[in-house]
């Protein structure tokens, strides 16, 4: 596609399940990004993959978040046994390597009741 | 020293007037300073960005002023309009052993009022 696509769009989930948030970067970007955003709040860095080096994942708040990217492509957000503070949009992002434009998807927001 | 300081956190300007959002840095290693502009439902976009070798870049109505010596930038709407109320980010990185990590600012919610 021409942009970047994340799925699903919204997702309510029950406390203490489990999630998996998806995304599909502009073809033949290298580099990917997953932030969350609250309510009202600025962009919180979550984890960045950049080709086949070993990710970033100094901004992941806790052990019950991963992500993977697969093939260089497409990447999955995973969050663990959900709390109630783990509410808020989570977007991906991607960009050529060495360059800085990022380009947003929609986002995949996300509601833990 | 990773952070990037946005400043204010909310804005109200009349259309016509021109919107001044400022944000300001520590890290003297970044070297790429975007703003996003996100609307309510969206992800951000990027809307204009400039590097450290040039004091200013204007596309169209938005304009970055850059000072690095103070280490400040800041994003100017002139002829400020209804349809650019919207959450504002600015943004720096740079490229660490092949890495790079984009810090984003607080974010500003702009309104103009017709």
């Amino acid at each position: 596609g021409a942009g970047v696509s994340q799925s699903p769009s919204n997702k309510v989930t029950e406390k203490g399940k489990d999630v998996e948030l998806r995304c599909d970067p502009i073809s033949g970007h290298t580099a990917l990004y997953w932030y969350r955003q609250s309510l009202g709040q600025g962009l919180e860095f979550l984890i960045y993959f950049q080709g086949n080096s070993a990710p970033d994942k100094s901004g992941l708040p806790s052990d019950r978040f991963s992500a993977e990217r697969t093939g260089g492509s497409v990447s999955t957000l995973t969050i663990q046994r959900t709390q109630q503070e783990d509410s808020a949009v989570y977007l991906c992002a991607s960009s050529l390597e060495g360059r800085g434009e990022a380009f947003f998807g929609q986002g995949t927001r996300l509601t833990v009741v | 020293q990773q952070q990037v300081k946005q400043s204010p956190q909310s804005l109200i300007v009349q259309k016509g007037g021109i919107s001044i959002i400022n944000c300001a840095y520590e890290n003297t290693a970044f070297d790429y300073f975007p703003w996003y502009q996100q609307f309510p439902g969206k992800g951000p976009a990027l809307l204009i960005a400039i590097r450290p070798d040039v004091s200013e870049k204007k596309e169209g109505r938005f304009t970055i002023s850059f000072n690095k010596s103070a280490k400040q930038f800041s994003l100017h709407i002139m002829d400020s309009q209804p349809g650019d109320s919207a959450t504002y980010f600015c943004a720096a990185s740079t490229v660490v052993q092949g890495a790079q990590k984009l810090v984003f600012g607080q974010g500003t919610r702009l309104t103009i009022n017709p």
